[in-house]
């Protein structure tokens, strides 16, 4: 059964500091994406990485994919209130196929 | 993306009746869609593959005859919660897949309330 750790779980910081989630598994999938839900809600992608060792960047954000394809981080510089919400790493694993969803993260910044 | 709506957005129903949602691929034919649960704070658990004109792959642990889902053409799909219950409560969520990279673009959900 495929798994995919994501942590923290939860995590509540002042506007302005940086964070990182991380998303592991011992898994090899053929890409990860990285989602952000607000409450009621679906999720919305905000990038999807492919190649071993990828680094993009989205604004504040940048996201890495391992270099084994099997973790990826998330990280975001001066984090903002309006950066609040749940964000969802899911991997895919075969083409065409289901997505493996991490546990997701519960950011709250406050301001 | 391709675009994803649902139907309805929200419902309140009495234990024992049956739901039907919505889900449509508005700029897009999907061939597959997902249908996922989620309860408050925790992540999407995959319920069901919906494929088109054939009968949908469930995972395990969800009954098939309890969430029905049809898939009957390209842009729509049905999640019908049969005899409905209160621990049926919960946030609904269809997906299709499209893009390069075989993403999977969301609909915005439906809230499932069973009194």
């Amino acid at each position: 059964t495929q798994l995919l750790e994501q942590s923290p779980q939860f995590l509540s910081i002042q506007e302005g500091e940086n964070l990182t989630v991380y998303c592991n598994s011992s898994s090899v999938f053929s890409s990860l994406q990285w989602y952000r839900q607000e409450p009621g809600e679906g999720p919305v992608l905000l990038v999807t990485v492919v190649t071993g060792g990828e680094v993009k960047k989205l604004k504040r954000l940048t996201f890495q994919f391992g270099d084994a394809r099997k973790d990826s981080s998330l990280h975001i510089t001066a984090a903002q209130p309006g950066d609040t919400g749940l964000y969802l790493c899911a991997g895919l694993y075969n083409q065409g196929g289901k997505l493996i969803f991490g546990q997701g993260t519960e950011l709250s910044v406050k301001p | 993306g391709a675009v994803v709506s649902q139907h309805p957005s929200w419902v309140i129903c009495k234990s024992g009746t049956s739901v039907k949602i919505e889900c449509r691929s508005l700029d897009f034919q999907a061939t597959t869609m997902f249908w996922y649960r989620q309860f408050p704070k925790q992540s999407l658990m995959l319920m069901a593959t919906s494929n088109e004109g054939s009968k949908a792959t469930y995972e395990q642990g969800v009954e098939k005859d309890k969430f029905l889902i049809n898939h009957a053409s390209l842009t729509l799909s049905t999640l019908t919660v049969t005899s409905a219950h209160p621990e049926d409560s919960s946030f609904y969520i269809c997906s299709t897949v499209g893009g390069r990279d075989n993403e999977q673009f969301f609909g915005p959900g439906t809230r499932l309330t069973v009194l």
